[in-house]
């Protein structure tokens, strides 16, 4: 079974500063590894989408990449705002199926 | 609309009470799935639908869960008999492919509190 954990489940940085938030996974076979942000009392909203065959997909201010040889996803976010605080959740779909196996998330505060 | 839908937003029910959920897909989406979010853990797979059938249900908790999907749209999940462990966000997503390998996009959820 795919476990997926994201480290560290909270993090809050000053407004401008870089964020960087990990993703690891434990069966490489993987058909694709996607990011979404959740805000409270909503649904979750897909930011990045890649590919097993990419190494890395770009929007705007979040560039996600993927090892999947170590089981790893790292999605950064240049000069963040107030505005990006909320839960970051990643999750795996599998190369056998379409399930999506998601990690708990990491929560982030951006102080203004 | 423009996206996913789901009704109620909120739903509470006295232990052993049945509820049913809905969910309105994107129009044109094939795949539709639904999702049990328990506070502070990521979304856990419950099932898939393609089109009107059921390809896979192996998330269901009990046999006290049952959805469907008859006509290829709407969804509902059904949970009879209800018990406090089945508090939880219930999310539903859909996708345009038949694969069901591509962007899923997420209803806000519906939160059932179980008393």
């Amino acid at each position: 079974k795919q476990e997926v954990t994201q480290i560290p489940a909270a993090l809050s940085v000053p407004e401008g500063e870089n964020l960087v938030l990990n993703c690891s996974f434990t069966d490489s076979a993987i058909y694709n590894l996607q990011w979404f942000r959740q805000d409270p009392g909503k649904g979750l909203t897909s930011l990045l989408l890649i590919q097993s065959s990419q190494r890395e997909q770009t929007s705007g201010r979040l560039n996600a990449s993927l090892d999947k040889s170590s089981g790893r996803s790292t999605l950064y976010i240049a000069a963040s705002q107030p505005g990006d605080s909320a839960t970051y959740l990643c999750a795996a779909q599998g190369g056998a199926d379409y399930k999506l196996s998601f990690g708990a998330g990491t929560t982030v505060t951006v102080r203004a | 609309g423009a996206g996913v839908s789901q009704s109620p937003r909120y739903k509470v029910a006295k232990r052993g009470q049945d509820v049913a959920l809905r969910c309105d897909p994107i129009s044109g989406h094939v795949s539709l799935f639904w999702y049990q979010q328990a506070l502070g853990q990521g979304p856990e797979f419950l099932t898939y639908f393609q089109n009107e059938a059921q390809l896979d249900k192996s998330g269901l908790p009990s046999d006290r869960f049952f959805a469907e999907r008859p006509e290829g749209s709407v969804s509902t999940l059904k949970i009879q008999r209800t018990q406090q462990e089945d508090s939880a966000v219930y999310l539903c997503a859909s996708s345009f492919r038949t694969s069901g390998r591509d962007t899923q996009y997420f209803g806000p959820g519906t939160r059932l509190t179980v008393l």
